[in-house]
């Protein structure tokens, strides 16, 4: 089956630094990566996802980056500010959305120091 | 979010009660999922289920029952409960994309 792993475990960086997530996958067959952001006491909540025919997506100060050759991708953060303090979870799945089971990396803790 | 509820959010039982944990969306979306959520582990898959009274096992499904007789119901039965089982659980439902309800928080003494 399918195996994600994620790095860091845990990240630290001063406000306004950037942040790099990196997660790699073990089945070819995956399609469909989403990141999840969760902040102490609540619930996962989707921030970005990439399909494999794009290699890359933006959202403000957040971008995806996919590597399928590789089966890497990547969460970027830019200009970090202290309410981006959360654990961040990457994942993957088969099919081309949501609608099949995500297989989840461990989660990356990140903190941003003011 | 409002959409998905899950209830109780906090459950504390003892070892070999039967528990059930109950989620509802309002999206009439198909596709329903339980997770598992412990320190380093992450979010493990439990059940789940593409339409009414089709249901799949996940990763961990031992010691798990589910049913789906509605659409936007799909209910997490813990038959015999044990202390590895405590846990943080979430439902979550997709219609394409997978939203997460806000969890339920369960202890097995």
């Amino acid at each position: 089956g399918e195996n994600v792993e994620q790095h860091p475990s845990t990240l630290s960086v001063q406000e306004g630094d950037s942040a790099v997530i990196k997660c790699t996958y073990s089945d070819s067959a995956s399609n469909y990566f989403p990141w999840y952001k969760q902040e102490l006491g609540k619930r996962p909540q989707l921030i970005i996802d990439i399909r494999s025919n794009v290699g890359e997506k933006k959202d403000q100060r957040i971008a995806v980056t996919l590597n399928k050759t590789a089966k890497h991708f990547s969460l970027h953060i830019t200009e970090t500010q202290p309410e981006d303090s959360a654990v961040y979870f990457c994942a993957a799945s088969r099919l081309n959305s949501g609608n099949t089971p995500l297989v989840f990396g461990k989660g990356t803790r990140l903190s941003v120091i003011a | 979010d409002a959409g998905i509820t899950q209830s109780p959010r906090y459950k504390i039982t003892e070892t070999g009660r039967q528990v059930t944990l109950m989620c509802h969306q309002t999206w009439s979306h198909s596709y329903m999922f339980w997770y598992r959520q412990d320190l380093g582990h992450g979010l493990r898959l439990i059940y789940y289920s593409a339409a009414a009274d089709i249901t799949d096992k996940g990763e961990v499904p031992d010691g798990y029952v589910v049913s789906r007789s509605k659409t936007e119901n799909f209910p997490l039965t813990l038959e015999s409960a044990t202390r590895s089982q405590t846990s943080v659980y979430f439902c979550a439902s997709s219609g394409g994309t997978q939203y997460f309800g806000p969890g339920t928080r369960l202890t097995v003494l």
